[in-house]
């Protein structure tokens, strides 16, 4: 297993229009958390799964933010009308039990012009 | 919530020099992580602590979980040019709770 995967690695998008990312957490991992990272900051809990049932979102998720994970597998989060405000890195992390063994991918850097 | 604060925000040090890094919470943590991250990747586990006055080592790297449970702190000894990064602490509760960071610069 080579770990936890994101795509698009970069996704550049003008405001308004919507985007989705991938995550495919390392198998048999059944916790998948979303984390956004903006400049100079640590990365901020967004939300998280335990199999294929989303247990906790943070207030930063806003309406337009919807994250799944249908088959308790990989994950997708969908951004709706992107804003200026949602430019950072879009972290995916993994875990087999509780959080402090989670193992993160490399990003998802979005960028809203 | 919960806040983690750390210290120093940046350094910058010469290679082969010793280095020292922490970090205090409002709030009490039964485990602490420290995380490195490198430009355009994703934070990776150093170590993990798990009780009060815990030292645990990883390398170069050695971490303490402070016992009054509201710090840790992290040294790397003998510096590296592999070593520059930014270093997270860390608190679990159901998610991770990261601190900003401290941003480590070796001087050629």
């Amino acid at each position: 297993d080579t770990g936890v995967s994101q795509n698009p690695r970069h996704k550049i998008t003008k405001r308004g229009q919507n985007v989705t990312f991938r995550c495919d957490p390392i198998s048999e991992h059944n916790r998948l958390y979303w984390y956004r990272q903006t400049l100079g900051q640590g990365p901020e809990f967004l939300t998280y799964f335990q199999n294929e049932a989303q247990l906790e979102k943070s207030r930063l998720l806003s309406d337009r933010f919807s994250a799944e994970r249908p088959k308790g597998s990989f994950s997708t989060l969908e951004i709706q009308r992107t804003e200026q405000g949602d430019s950072a890195m879009y972290l995916c992390a993994s875990s087999p039990s509780g959080a402090d063994t989670q193992y993160f991918g490399p990003g998802t850097r979005l960028t809203v012009l | 919530g919960q806040q983690l604060n750390q210290s120093p925000q940046s350094m910058f040090i010469q290679e082969g020099e010793d280095v020292s890094m922490n970090c205090t919470s409002s709030s009490i943590f039964n485990t602490w992580l420290w995380y490195k991250q490198d430009p355009g990747e994703g934070p990776v586990l150093l170590i993990a602590l798990y009780k009060a006055g815990e030292l645990t080592s990883n390398g170069r790297l050695t971490a303490q979980f402070g016992i009054t449970r509201k710090d840790s702190f992290l040294n790397i000894s003998a510096s590296i040019p592999s070593d520059v990064g930014i270093y997270f602490c860390a608190g679990p509760d159901d998610k991770i709770i990261f601190g900003k960071g401290t941003r480590l610069h070796i001087l050629p």
